[in-house]
């Protein structure tokens, strides 16, 4: 089946400081990838949304310039969060769709702890 | 407003068991339901997904209903066993949007041995 690598699985950084995670499909077209977080024992909740190419739709209430999404292949895609305060700390997943393909291939999840 | 509701109480049965879990919907009108199993510290895997004219799919030992009068979805796992312990997600697709998931909030489900 389609495989999804995120990395790194675990960080923790001190406040201010900006981290970066990688979200790579590897064996098939990420036309589409979706950023996530999650706090414990809630949903999913989608931040923002990203095509190859283009610049990445965000949701309400996620600020575009604190989470920088960048798409720049169709097996890759980065999310950076910028200047890290400790209510950023959360589990990030990300998750791929190729073309019509309905169903998501996620991550295995970068839990990001800010000091 | 749309929302996407799971029982948030843990689901306890006891191995051999069928474990049923519910998704209900209100103001969306999905145009596909899908079911999704996540661990601990993992990212979510994709299970089933049902279409809006499908009343019934399954996959070995899961079977997924989808009623859209009702506005619900049930998840069963047949004979049971403690490895299918995991927190169960439902996620839909609204036919009016971008064709962005939505979750549930997810439904925690242990299996005793």
């Amino acid at each position: 089946g389609a495989v999804v690598s995120q990395h790194p699985s675990r960080v923790i950084c001190k406040s201010g400081t900006s981290v970066k995670i990688e979200c790579r499909s590897l064996d098939f077209q990420a036309t589409t990838m979706f950023w996530y977080r999650q706090f414990p024992k809630q949903s999913l909740m989608l931040m923002a949304t990203s095509n190859e190419g283009s610049k990445a739709t965000y949701e309400q209430g996620v600020e575009k310039d604190k989470f920088l999404i960048n798409h720049a292949s169709l097996t890759l895609s980065t999310l950076t969060v910028t200047s890290a305060h400790p209510e950023d700390s959360s589990f990030y997943i990300c998750s791929a769709k190729t073309g019509a393909n309905e169903k998501l291939f996620f991550g295995s999840g970068t839990q990001l702890s800010v000091l | 407003s749309q929302k996407i509701e799971q029982n948030s109480e843990a689901l306890n049965i006891q191995e051999g068991k069928t474990a049923t879990l519910t998704c209900n919907y209100t103001n969306y009108s999905p145009a596909y339901l899908q079911w999704y199993r996540q661990d601990p510290g993992r990212g979510p895997v994709f299970l089933l997904l049902i279409r809006e004219n499908e009343k019934e799919k399954r996959k070995e030992r899961l079977k997924v209903t989808f009623d859209t009068t009702l506005k619900q979805s049930l998840f069963h796992i047949t004979a049971s066993q403690p490895a299918d312990s995991a927190t169960y997600l439902c996620a839909l697709v609204s036919s009016s949007n971008t064709g962005k998931l939505i979750f549930g909030q997810g439904t925690t489900l242990q299996v005793k041995p």
